[in-house]
């Protein structure tokens, strides 16, 4: 069965320090991967997202992830997190099989300290 | 530049009160769908449909019909409101029919309150 897992509820960071938002995910097949955010009562935002290709992935506001296939993880990072990346982050999954159905964590919150 | 737009943003309906979501997008998606998001239990994907005339149930359809008669418009109709369906509920579009690799986009967001 599909599912992806966000171990963590919460992650607290200083600004300033790197920051990693984990993600793990299992499906039958290739896994297209997803990373999402919400701010504060707003909707879900498009941050990155695996398709194919090179493993790491490049997306909005400095954020990147890495797929590592063997350790079935798609985790987002950032060298140096900002208090405004403070929100809520969501991974998704779906197999590349089963084209409609998209698998979404439960989200983790990150806090950035000043 | 609008996106998909949902509306109303809050609402407060009494238990047995009918409603209606009201969802739009002007990116010309095929693929547009409902989504309920409750603490702890992530986003719950209600209903979607693929193409105007065409809707089908997600994981948490009870409660909630669908239609599609454009391209542009998905409103969600709660026939009965419950406590249960208070949530925050998004509208959500992509290309294509829901396949592969999309990226989906999210409305803003209605707060929904069932007293």
């Amino acid at each position: 069965a599909q599912s992806v897992a966000q171990p963590e509820d919460q992650v607290n960071v200083a600004e300033g320090n790197p920051l990693t938002v984990k993600c793990t995910y299992s499906v039958s097949g290739n896994p297209y991967l997803f990373w999402y955010v919400q701010y504060p009562n707003r909707g879900l935002q498009f941050l990155l997202k695996y398709i194919t290709g090179d493993n790491l992935v490049k997306g909005s506001y400095g954020f990147e992830a890495e797929f590592n296939k063997s350790q079935t993880s798609f985790h987002l990072k950032k060298p140096s997190a900002l208090v405004s990346d403070s929100a809520l982050y969501f991974c998704a999954v779906r197999d590349a099989g089963n084209n409609r159905k998209l698998i979404w964590g439960l989200g983790t919150s990150l806090a950035v300290n000043p | 530049n609008a996106g998909v737009t949902q509306t109303p943003k809050f609402q407060v309906l009494k238990t047995g009160q009918s409603m209606t979501l009201q969802c739009a997008q002007d990116m010309n998606h095929e693929y547009m769908s409902w989504y309920r998001q409750d603490p702890g239990m992530g986003l719950r994907l209600i209903h979607y449909s693929v193409g105007a005339g065409i809707t089908d149930q997600g994981e948490v359809p009870n409660g909630y019909n669908v239609s599609r008669s454009t391209t542009e418009d998905f409103p969600l109709r709660l026939l009965s409101a419950a406590p249960s369906q208070t949530s925050v509920y998004f509208c959500a579009s992509s290309t294509g029919q829901g396949a592969s690799g999309n990226t989906i986009y999210f409305g803003e967001g209605s707060w929904l309150t069932v007293v």
